[in-house]
């Protein structure tokens, strides 16, 4: 199975700050990579698929880049409501496999 | 309104059995593919197995290959997770979901999720 290395585990990071998250592929994946969200007590939410584009609804301070074996989630301006845990999610192959998360914590 | 709603979890012996339902509706069910992921206490999530929209390609982790076996019933909008041998390592909140979209061939993004049904594994 692809091993999907995720940086990293936890970050502290204040409102307004630029937050970025990386993911590794130990294969090259193309673009069939996905970035989601969790919030504590609730079910993942879908922020990104295809490495870069966004979902519908989700707001624009969130992007996704990347190709290959490397992927990065940016957050432009973290917002309250952003301190959640990330996860990305390669669907290049079966199985599918998640990275290990990143919890973005209140500074 | 998309919903997903998991049932049939609940506490049980190692080496047991237990099935899991999903009750789907909102949506055009026998179009899209679906799929399980499971999250241990505390832990990351884990996806488990996935079927094709007509049942003909199916696939498992290799953690729980030959112990569980995944179906659908498209007549009832329902997918199922038949859970066998169970181990205290399956121990774990079993999220089930729809693909994204009913193109492409691979398993895609995963665009709505159900609340999950808690399965403890445990003497």
């Amino acid at each position: 199975a692809i091993q999907m290395t995720q940086s990293p585990s936890s970050l502290s990071a204040a409102v307004g700050d630029r937050v970025t998250i990386t993911c590794r592929a130990s294969q090259d994946i193309r673009n069939d990579l996905g970035w989601y969200q969790q919030k504590p007590g609730k079910a993942p939410k879908l922020l990104i698929y295809a490495a870069s584009t966004l979902q519908s609804g989700v707001p624009s301070r969130i992007s996704g880049s990347g190709s290959g074996t490397d992927f990065t989630l940016t957050i432009s301006s973290l917002q309250p409501e952003d301190f959640a845990t990330y996860y990305c999610l390669q669907d290049y192959n079966s199985p599918p496999t998640f990275g290990h998360g990143t919890k973005v914590e209140i500074k | 309104e998309v919903q997903l709603v998991e049932s049939g979890g609940g506490l049980v012996q190692p080496g047991r059995s237990l099935r899991l339902s999903c009750a789907a509706s909102g949506f055009s069910f026998n179009d899209y593919a679906m799929y399980w992921v499971r999250q241990a206490p505390g832990k990351g999530l884990e996806w488990v197995s996935g079927i094709s929209w007509n049942s003909g390609y199916i696939g498992y982790a290799d953690s729980v290959k030959g112990r569980f076996t995944i179906s659908r019933d498209n007549a009832k909008n329902s997918l199922y997770l038949q859970m066998n041998s169970l181990r205290t390592e399956d121990t774990a909140l079993y999220y089930c979901g729809k693909k994204m979209s009913t193109a492409g061939t691979g398993w895609g993004a995963y665009d709505y999720w159900g609340q999950g049904a808690l399965v403890i594994v445990s003497s």
